[in-house]
C-alpha cells in the first residue's frame, strides 16, 4: 500500500463516453502528478498540480481535462477519447520543497480501453 | 534536453542467475539518478537512487552505481528471485524544481 489510491482499476468505454479517474493520497503531499504508461513507450508526465495550481501541461488534449479541488483528490475527466488513449494512466504524489522531494509514490493505475 | 535509455526487454532469467540492466543518460548538469519498479497489476515503486557521482545505490539486493565518466546507472543483482520479476524503469531528475524523465522500461521474467 502506497498511500495513493485509484478508482476505478479498470475502465472501458466507448468514443461517445464521458467518465472520470479518481485519485486520492493519504500521504499529506502537495503534488499530484497524470501519467500515461503505453506499451513500449516512456512513461509520459501529463499534468502536474502543485498546492493544487496547476504547473505543468505536456501539450495534451483537451478530450483530457484533470481537476484538482484540494491537494489530497486529483481527477482526470475524460470526453470523446480515441481508440489510441487505451493505456494504464497512472497518479503519484510527492511532497515538494523538500529534500525526499525527488521520490514519487504511485497508485495502482487504471487500465483503461477506449472502443 | 535530458532523456533516459535503457536496454530494450524483455529478459528472461532463471532463479539465481546475475542480473544487468543497462541505463545510459543525458543531460546536462548533475541529476539525481534513480530506479523505480512495477510489480505486476501496482504503480512505479522507488527502489534506489543516487544523487552525486560515485554513489552507489542499493535495495533488496539490487546495485547500481553512479557513473558519470560512462553517464551510466546499470541496475545489477548478483542473484535473481521468481519475485524479482517485474518491469524496471530508469529515470533522472535535473534539479529540485524538475520533473522526473524515465525510460521506457525493461521488463523481467525470472522462471524457477
Amino acid at each position: 500500500e502506497t498511500g495513493v489510491t485509484q478508482t476505478p482499476r479498470h475502465l472501458v468505454m466507448g468514443m461517445t463516453n464521458k467518465k472520470s479517474l479518481k485519485c486520492e493520497q493519504h500521504l499529506g503531499h502537495n503534488a499530484m502528478y497524470w501519467y500515461k504508461q503505453s506499451a513500449k513507450k516512456p512513461l509520459e508526465l501529463m499534468f502536474v498540480y502543485n498546492f493544487k495550481e496547476q504547473t505543468e501541461n505536456n501539450s495534451v488534449p483537451s478530450r483530457f481535462s484533470p481537476e484538482c479541488p484540494n491537494s489530497s483528490h486529483l481527477f482526470l475527466h475524460l470526453h470523446t477519447l480515441q481508440p489510441e488513449d487505451s493505456a494504464l494512466y497512472l497518479c503519484a504524489s510527492s511532497q515538494e520543497g523538500t529534500p525526499t522531494n525527488e521520490k514519487l509514490f504511485f497508485g495502482s493505475g487504471t487500465q483503461l480501453s477506449v472502443l | 534536453g535530458n532523456s533516459v535509455t535503457q536496454m530494450e526487454g524483455p529478459v528472461t532469467l532463471s532463479e539465481e542467475a546475475f542480473l544487468t540492466i543497462n541505463c545510459t543518460y543525458t543531460a546536462t548538469g548533475y541529476p539525481s539518478l534513480f530506479w523505480y519498479v512495477q510489480y505486476p497489476g501496482e504503480g512505479l515503486q522507488l527502489l534506489l537512487k543516487a544523487t552525486k557521482a560515485d554513489d552507489k545505490g542499493s535495495n533488496k539486493g539490487f546495485e547500481a552505481t553512479y557513473r558519470k565518466e560512462t553517464t551510466s546507472f546499470h541496475l545489477e543483482k548478483g542473484s535473481v528471485q521468481v519475485s524479482d520479476s517485474a518491469v524496471y524503469f530508469c529515470a533522472l531528475r535535473r534539479g529540485g524544481s524538475e520533473k522526473l524523465v524515465f525510460g521506457k522500461g525493461t521488463k523481467l521474467t525470472v522462471n524457477p
